[in-house]
C-alpha cells in the first residue's frame, strides 16, 4: 500500500494565485521529498525536508513538515502556467530504528494552471 | 551534461518475450533504481542496488530481474511472467541513501 497520501487529487488555479498541496503519511521518516513530474517525463526533485526541521524555503516553494501529525505541505506561491505539473511526495522511511534510503512515494496531485 | 539516460522512449513486447530496459548514469552515483508508474498512480519499486554486483528486491519484483556489473549501468529485464508489464518504467539515481534521486526520462513499455 501506499505511504503518502496526497490532498486534494487535482487543483485547477489561475496564474498568480497561490497552489497548496497536501501529503500524509504513516509511519516514523527520515526525510520528506517532493518532486515534480510532467506529462510523459521523469521526475524532477523540488525539495527534501528532514524530519528534524518543520519549514523550508526554495524560490517560490515553501514546504512545512508536522511530524506529529505526519503530514506536510507544500505551497507554489504566484503560480505560473509553467508549474503545470503532476506532484508528488515521497518518504524516506524508517523501519526497526534503520532507514533505508528506498523511497515511498504518493500517488501525486495534479496541478493545472490556467493562463 | 550529467544525467541519466534511458532506452528505448517505447518499447513494444509480443507474448512470451522477455525485453530489456536500458539505464545509463554519468553522474558518478552509488544507487541506482527501478520504478514502474501506472496511469494516475504514484510510482513503485522494482528493485534498487546501493553498489556494483548487489541489488534488492522493491515492493513489486516479480516478473522482473537487474543486473549492477558497472557503476553506470543498470539493465531491467521484464520477463515473460510479469503478465501485465504495460507501464512507465522510470530509473533514477542517487549518490547514496537519503539524498535526492535524478530519473531519466522513463520507457513506456506496451504489449503488441
Amino acid at each position: 500500500s501506499q505511504q503518502g497520501e496526497e490532498d486534494p487529487q487535482a487543483l485547477s488555479i489561475q496564474e498568480g494565485e497561490n497552489a497548496t498541496m497536501n501529503c500524509s503519511y504513516k509511519t516514523s521518516i527520515n526525510n520528506l521529498q517532493w518532486y515534480r513530474q510532467n506529462s510523459g517525463r521523469g521526475l524532477v526533485h523540488l525539495i527534501l525536508i528532514r524530519s528534524n526541521e518543520r519549514e523550508k524555503h526554495s524560490g517560490r516553494l515553501r514546504v512545512t513538515l508536522d511530524t506529529s501529525k505526519k503530514s506536510s505541505s507544500l505551497l507554489i506561491t504566484a503560480s505560473r502556467a509553467a508549474d503545470t505539473a503532476s506532484y508528488f511526495c515521497a518518504t524516506d522511511l524508517i523501519a526497526g530504528g534503520t532507514s533505508y534510503g528506498k523511497l515511498t512515494f504518493g500517488q501525486g496531485t495534479i496541478l493545472t494552471v490556467h493562463p | 551534461d550529467g544525467g541519466i539516460t534511458q532506452s528505448p522512449k517505447y518499447l513494444f513486447r509480443k507474448e512470451g518475450q522477455n525485453v530489456t530496459l536500458s539505464c545509463e548514469q554519468n553522474l558518478n552515483h552509488d544507487a541506482m533504481y527501478w520504478y514502474r508508474q501506472d496511469p494516475g498512480q504514484g510510482l513503485r519499486l522494482i528493485y534498487y542496488s546501493q553498489i556494483v554486483n548487489d541489488f534488492q528486491k522493491g515492493d513489486i519484483a516479480e516478473g522482473y530481474s537487474v543486473s549492477r556489473e558497472k557503476k553506470e549501468s543498470f539493465p531491467l529485464t521484464v520477463t515473460s511472467a510479469q503478465k501485465n508489464p504495460t507501464a512507465f518504467y522510470l530509473c533514477a539515481s542517487s549518490p547514496g541513501q537519503r539524498t535526492p534521486q535524478h530519473f531519466g526520462d522513463g520507457t513506456r513499455l506496451s504489449i503488441l
